[in-house]
């Protein structure tokens, strides 16, 4: 068991850029989440994914965020024409359905600078 | 809609001392509440978690968490703070949306400083 990881852990990009994050949960973890937390806030949920299906995405901010989960396996968070305001820390979790009462496990993060 | 407060942003405690840190949710539903810490430019850890078993729940190095239904309090203890113990702790609970979404609702976070 390695843990949640992410990639990359630091990521500074141009606004107008576009950029994608990746997280690989649990090997075993059917569901992953994605979460943003900026400074001195808590996570606040964006997605999720049951393998494959993405069952909620209405917590994404805005239309230039998406994500996908191909194959149930690992995850990606694309922010399209970035924005100063999307400046923060990207987290994801993975948690296996039905034990430990949805426990999450989280990655690292990847913090997004938008310059 | 269910919430988390978390009283003071930071709480500073001498080496040894007593740690208390205090959550207060809002839920209609029965809440499953945890505690995660966040170490420096790190993800969280779960330090332990309420899933209504026992009300005085015990988690990794030292912490414990009382659930107070009548006063909907949730507060992280350790009889005695170390050094280790610095960093940003976050009370969640588990969003009760759709039935089994399971994502979390938290906290704005508490930094916690030990001093020597």
């Amino acid at each position: 068991d390695t843990g949640v990881s992410q990639d990359p852990r630091h990521k500074i990009t141009k606004r107008g850029q576009n950029v994608t994050f990746r997280c690989d949960p649990i090997s075993e973890h059917n569901r992953l989440y994605w979460y943003r937390q900026t400074l001195g806030q808590g996570p606040e949920f964006l997605t999720y994914f049951q393998n494959e299906a993405q069952l909620e995405k209405s917590r994404l901010l805005s239309d230039r965020f998406s994500a996908e989960r191909p194959k149930g396996s690992f995850s990606t968070l694309e922010i399209q024409r970035t924005e100063q305001g999307d400046s923060a820390m990207y987290l994801c979790a993975s948690s296996l359905r039905g034990q430990g009462f949805y426990e999450q496990y989280f990655g690292p993060g990847t913090r997004l600078t938008v310059t | 809609a269910q919430s988390v407060t978390q009283l003071g942003s930071h709480v500073s405690v001498s080496e040894g001392a007593l740690v208390l840190l205090r959550c207060n949710y809002s839920s209609s539903v029965p809440p499953y509440l945890f505690w995660y810490v966040q170490y420096p430019n790190q993800g969280l850890q779960l330090l332990l978690k309420y899933t209504s078993a026992a009300t005085l729940v015990k988690g990794i190095n030292g912490f414990e968490a009382e659930f107070k239904k009548s006063e909907t309090s949730f507060h992280l203890t350790k009889p005695s703070a170390h050094m280790s113990d610095a960093a940003e702790y976050f009370c969640a609970v588990r969003e009760n949306y759709g039935g089994s979404q399971g994502n979390l609702i938290f906290g704005k976070g508490t930094k916690l400083s030990v001093k020597p």
